[in-house]
């Protein structure tokens, strides 16, 4: 069965600075892997998506992540920081083995950014 | 374009109570899933209606009940409720595409429920 463990509940860092959140996965088929963002009181959006095309995936708002079959991982980074992308970020797997296509999403890390 | 809609916003419930939550896709979409979400947790799969049957389900008990209706859109039922069924409840639809794999998950607001 796949699943999904994310390194880090809580991610604190400056504006400006680099942001890496971690994601790594277990999946008996070559995985459909997502990073999902949750701003307060609100649902998931989409910021990318891997679907075993290209390694390196480039997502909305400068975020980007690469898939890493050796270590299977699927971390989320961004060159620089902005305090509007403070939020709660979900790395998710599809759930491939079964019929339909569910998600199975990690527990989630908080993204502080302070000025 | 609209996107995933959900109502209502927040509900407040009593233990041993039924509820209805209802979700519309977004445009040109076929396939409904539900989610619910417990305080600072990830989202869990509930189910999942293609072609107005229910074709996957998570580890949820029986007193989850949804539906599908001719138009795509969706509901999600809860009897005899616990405290324990308090969280946030997220819809997501979807196009199904055979031949090309998993599509987006869009994600509606959610819908806020309380058990008291």
């Amino acid at each position: 069965a796949q699943s999904v463990t994310q390194l880090g509940s809580h991610v604190s860092v400056s504006e400006g600075a680099l942001v890496l959140l971690r994601c790594n996965y277990s999946s008996s088929v070559p995985p459909y892997l997502f990073w999902y963002v949750q701003y307060p009181n609100q649902g998931l959006q989409l910021l990318l998506k891997y679907t075993s095309a290209a390694t390196l995936v480039k997502g909305i708002n400068g975020f980007e992540a690469e898939f890493k079959k050796s270590e299977t991982s699927f971390h989320l980074t961004k060159p620089s920081a902005h305090m509007s992308d403070a939020a709660e970020y979900f790395c998710a797997v599809s759930d491939r083995s079964q019929a339909g296509t569910a998600l199975i999403f990690g527990k989630g890390t908080t993204l502080s950014v302070s000025s | 374009d609209a996107g995933v809609t959900q109502s209502p916003t927040h509900l407040i419930k009593t233990r041993g109570q039924q509820v209805t939550l209802r979700c519309s896709p977004k445009s040109g979409h076929d396939t409904v899933s539900w989610y619910q979400q417990a305080l600072g947790q990830g989202p869990q799969f509930i189910f999942q209606y293609y072609e107005e049957e229910e074709r996957q389900r998570g580890n949820f008990p029986d007193r989850f009940s949804g539906h599908q209706f001719p138009n795509y859109s969706s509901e999600l039922n809860v009897n005899a409720l616990l405290l324990g069924d308090s969280a946030l409840y997220l819809c997501a639809s979807s196009l199904e595409f055979r031949e090309m794999g998993q599509d987006t998950q869009y994600f509606g607001p959610g819908t806020r429920l309380t058990v008291l």
